[in-house]
Formats: structure tokens, C-alpha cells, sequence
């Protein structure tokens, strides 16, 4: 079975902060992937990568950077929280077309 | 327009009862699809794979119909369990990382 893990599973930060997301998959995929995801809203992209210190933005890249040193690790940061950085992250690596996804972050921002 | 579109519903639909849903696609190069289930505050977890013959898992049915653009998912006998958010994906490319999700349509299943 593939598996994806995320470092945290809740976060708590001050508006300002710099934060890091951590995801680590175990089956040696090439694409990996962020989204954050709220109510009404639905999946949103943030950043991907296809290749190691490969990236492309998604739909939401503003206020986000990502980081891909090796292929098994994709980072997300934050390099400023805000609040409307509040949501759940959730990583995700793919093979073939198919996502498979970690149990996601739920970041606060206070 | 979104890209991909679901009927948000709910669908609140009684034990044992048949269910189906609709995503369309807007591209028309689009080349895999699939069917995604996500439980309340949990990850999405892939259902299933929705090929141009149509495939069946269980009491799971997929359809895609390329000339109209949509795939559908059937639940037949349905269970308590089934209650989740269903999620329909769209890649361009077969093969390609990158995917495109519905908003997801949420099923209650009651006693």
C-alpha cells in the first residue's frame, strides 16, 4: 500500500510566522502535490512538483513556497501565516494518474 | 465554469435504496477519470477507476459518457457505511500528475 504521511496532523501559529508543512511518501512517485481544503470551497491546488527541485504553481500559489531536495519529501511553506492561511493541507503523491493522499495538517492561525 | 461540476447535494437516501451521481467535464482532452470517496475530516481515498466500457465494484458502478462529458457512479443496496462525500477527478492526460477534483457530492445513508 502506498503511504503518505504528513509531520503534523494539527498546528497552532501567530499571524507572522514562518511555517512548515512536511510530506513524505514511501513509493517513489515522481508527482507530488498540495492543496488546502475548506468548506464550500473544495480542493484547491497550492504547488506540484514532477521531478526532484521541479515545481509548478497551482491555483493558489500566492503566500506559499514548496521545496522538493528529494523525491520522497515535498515541503509547503508559509513564509509569513495569516489567517486566511486557516485550512486543512492535505499532500498528496500520484502514479498513473491516481492520488494518494496523507491525513492532512489542520493549520490555525492565530 | 468550473472544470469539473457535481450536484453538491446532500443525497439522504434510506438503507438498502440505489443511488447515482453526475460530475461533467468541461475539457474535452480530458483522459482518465475516477471516482474519489472522502469521509468527514478525513483524506480523499480513491473508490474507484472509471474506464470508457464502463466498470463495476461490488454494488459500484462507474460510467463515462465522452460524447456528453460526464461519468457517473452508481451505488446499488446501499449501506450506513456509504455515507461520505464522493469526489469526481479529471486528468488531461492519462498518465499525468496532475488532476482536477469536483466539489463532491455528500450522501447520508439512514436506518
Amino acid at each position: 500500500d502506498v503511504k503518505v504521511t504528513q509531520s503534523s496532523r494539527y498546528l497552532v501559529k501567530r499571524t507572522g510566522e514562518k511555517v512548515f508543512l512536511e510530506c513524505v511518501q514511501d513509493m517513489d512517485h515522481e508527482n507530488m502535490f498540495w492543496y488546502r481544503q475548506d468548506p464550500g470551497l473544495g480542493l484547491r491546488l497550492i504547488y506540484f512538483s514532477y521531478d526532484v527541485k521541479m515545481k509548478e504553481k497551482g491555483d493558489i500559489p500566492e503566500g506559499y513556497s514548496v521545496s522538493r531536495e528529494k523525491k520522497e519529501r515535498f515541503s509547503l511553506i508559509l513564509e509569513s501565516a495569516s489567517t486566511n492561511q486557516t485550512s486543512m493541507y492535505l499532500c498528496a503523491s500520484s502514479l498513473q494518474g491516481r492520488q494518494y493522499f496523507g491525513p492532512g495538517t489542520r493549520l490555525t492561525v492565530t | 465554469r468550473k472544470e469539473v461540476e457535481q450536484d453538491p447535494g446532500p443525497f439522504n437516501v434510506p438503507e438498502g435504496a440505489t443511488v447515482a451521481f453526475n460530475c461533467t467535464y468541461s475539457n474535452s482532452a480530458s483522459q482518465s477519470f475516477f471516482w474519489y470517496r472522502q469521509d468527514c475530516r478525513k483524506e480523499p481515498k480513491l473508490l474507484m477507476s472509471v474506464y470508457s466500457s464502463g466498470n463495476e465494484d461490488g454494488r459500484f458502478t462507474a460510467q463515462l459518457n465522452r460524447a456528453s462529458q460526464y461519468i457517473s457512479l452508481l451505488i446499488r443496496d446501499s449501506k450506513l457505511s456509504d455515507s461520505a462525500t464522493y469526489l469526481c477527478v479529471v486528468n488531461v492526460w492519462a498518465n499525468a500528475g496532475k488532476s482536477t477534483f469536483g466539489d463532491g457530492t455528500t450522501l447520508t445513508v439512514k436506518p
